[in-house]
């Protein structure tokens, strides 16, 4: 299966100022996916990003507030834009591994909004 | 539209008892089911998944579980608990074709005492 590495592991953020979360897969995928898991709270689908093309958000997020990149097939970036404290919670990216293999999950990003 | 229930946001086992986690799903076409684990402070690990093979999934860790779909269940089992086993556990269900998003169930916290 493949191999995420996500960074920062995790950052204290003052609130108004925004955060770059970078993803990087050992192998090519077609699609990369980000979650939200908030304190104490289950994972949810902020967006899925395709390579070359704008992502495509759930509903309750937009673009303005987490405005994603998808350069090539190994990489994506997710910000969080003009944080507040109800933004501190846990991203994480995602991939599909091959049919049948199941998603593979980054070790997530922990942010604390100050 | 797809959605996955986890009856307990809690369990607690006594080390060498039974680990039995729910998992009910609910899915107008063939699901696909998983069972992830999150340690403290890590991402999510695939402990099993079921893709319309054998009903009985067994996993890593000696974690197995039994696709039902007369009873739309895939409860999560373990014979004997271990210390080890405390973690967040969280099912998920995506459909086996096209666009391949994961619901994510609320989570289950395992507790194991000695």
């Amino acid at each position: 299966s493949a191999v995420i590495s996500q960074k920062p592991s995790r950052d204290i953020c003052q609130r108004g100022t925004s955060l770059t979360i970078q993803c990087q897969v050992d192998s090519q995928v077609t699609m990369m996916f980000w979650y939200r898991q908030q304190p104490g709270q289950s994972l949810t689908l902020i967006a899925t990003a395709n390579q070359g093309s704008e992502a495509t958000y759930e509903s309750g997020f937009v673009i303005d507030k987490f405005p994603i990149s998808r350069p090539n097939l190994t990489f994506s970036t997710l910000t969080v834009s003009n944080m507040s404290p109800e933004d501190s919670s846990i991203y994480l990216c995602s991939v599909e591994g091959a049919r049948l293999d199941g998603y593979t999950f980054g070790s997530g990003t922990r942010l604390t909004v100050v | 539209a797809q959605s996955v229930t986890q009856l307990g946001s809690h369990v607690s086992v006594s080390e060498g008892a039974l680990v039995l986690l729910r998992c009910n799903y609910s899915s107008s076409v063939p699901p696909y089911l998983f069972w992830y684990v999150q340690y403290p402070n890590q991402g999510l690990q695939l402990l099993l998944k079921y893709t319309s093979a054998a009903t009985l999934v067994k996993g890593i860790n000696g974690f197995e579980a039994e696709f039902k779909k007369s009873e739309t269940s895939f409860h999560l089992t373990k014979p004997s608990a271990h210390m080890s086993d405390a973690a967040e556990y969280f099912c998920a269900v995506s459909q086996n074709t096209g666009f391949q998003k994961l619901v994510f169930g609320t989570g289950t916290r395992l507790l194991v005492s000695p």
